[in-house]
């Protein structure tokens, strides 16, 4: 099993350019998340799915959008990116329980810088 | 809104020394979660636990849920331990709420 995998591994993009970052799992695991991490800052939840078709928002969903048409794939969109977005985001995955109750699978991370 | 509180922020060691990374957290929680972010970048969860004590190798995790405290010790620490390790609680239905992680270094 690959696991979690994520593209790009790294990004620069200019304020107001658009991109998708990719996450892919193959475990089979209903409940996916993404998270960035900032220097002085602990993970923080952006946007979370619990299967196909179903997202909500975490802490810190402004300027994201996400989508989750298959259980495998949950890619997150930034509609026009900004400086305040640079950061290292991570794609996790986990079985039904959720990351509560079961243990979480983390991609690799893609590491954002926005000019 | 649970809060999580990792004390030391830094940590440096020498190998071979016994190692206490803690954890505390503001509201009763089913669960809590330790993970390690190598330097590379990745992160691996390392243990789940609801109560008492856990180990994996050096590792040891414990609980004392009546203190809302946890507690990960690594015995006769090794370079490779070097790493961020980072505690997580539960911070609403099916939620994380994260520490900023605790670094340490072990030197050789």
């Amino acid at each position: 099993n690959a696991g979690v995998t994520q593209t790009p591994k790294f990004q620069v993009l200019k304020t107001g350019q658009s991109m998708t970052l990719q996450c892919a799992q193959d475990m089979n695991h209903e409940y996916m998340s993404w998270y960035r991490q900032d220097p002085g800052m602990g993970l923080r939840l952006i946007h979370y799915s619990v299967g196909a078709g179903i997202t909500d928002q975490g802490e810190v969903p402004n300027g994201y959008n996400v989508s989750r048409s298959t259980t495998e794939d949950f890619p997150l969109r930034l509609l026009s990116a900004a400086p305040s977005q640079t950061s290292v985001y991570f794609c996790a995955s986990s079985r039904q329980g959720g990351p509560v109750q079961e243990t979480q699978y983390f991609g690799p991370g893609t590491r954002l810088l926005v000019l | 809104k649970n809060e999580v509180e990792q004390s030391p922020q830094n940590l440096t060691a020498q190998e071979g020394e016994f190692i206490t990374i803690n954890c505390s957290y503001s509201v009763g929680i089913s669960a809590l979660h330790w993970l390690q972010q190598h330097p590379g970048g990745g992160i691996v969860s390392l243990f789940m636990l609801s109560s008492g004590k856990k180990k994996h190798g050096r590792l040891i995790a414990t609980i004392n849920i009546q203190e809302k405290h946890s507690s990960l010790h690594i015995t006769a620490s090794h370079p490779r331990d070097s790493a961020v390790y980072i505690c997580a609680s539960e911070g609403g239905s099916e939620k994380l709420v994260f520490g900023k992680g605790t670094k340490l270094t072990v030197n050789p």
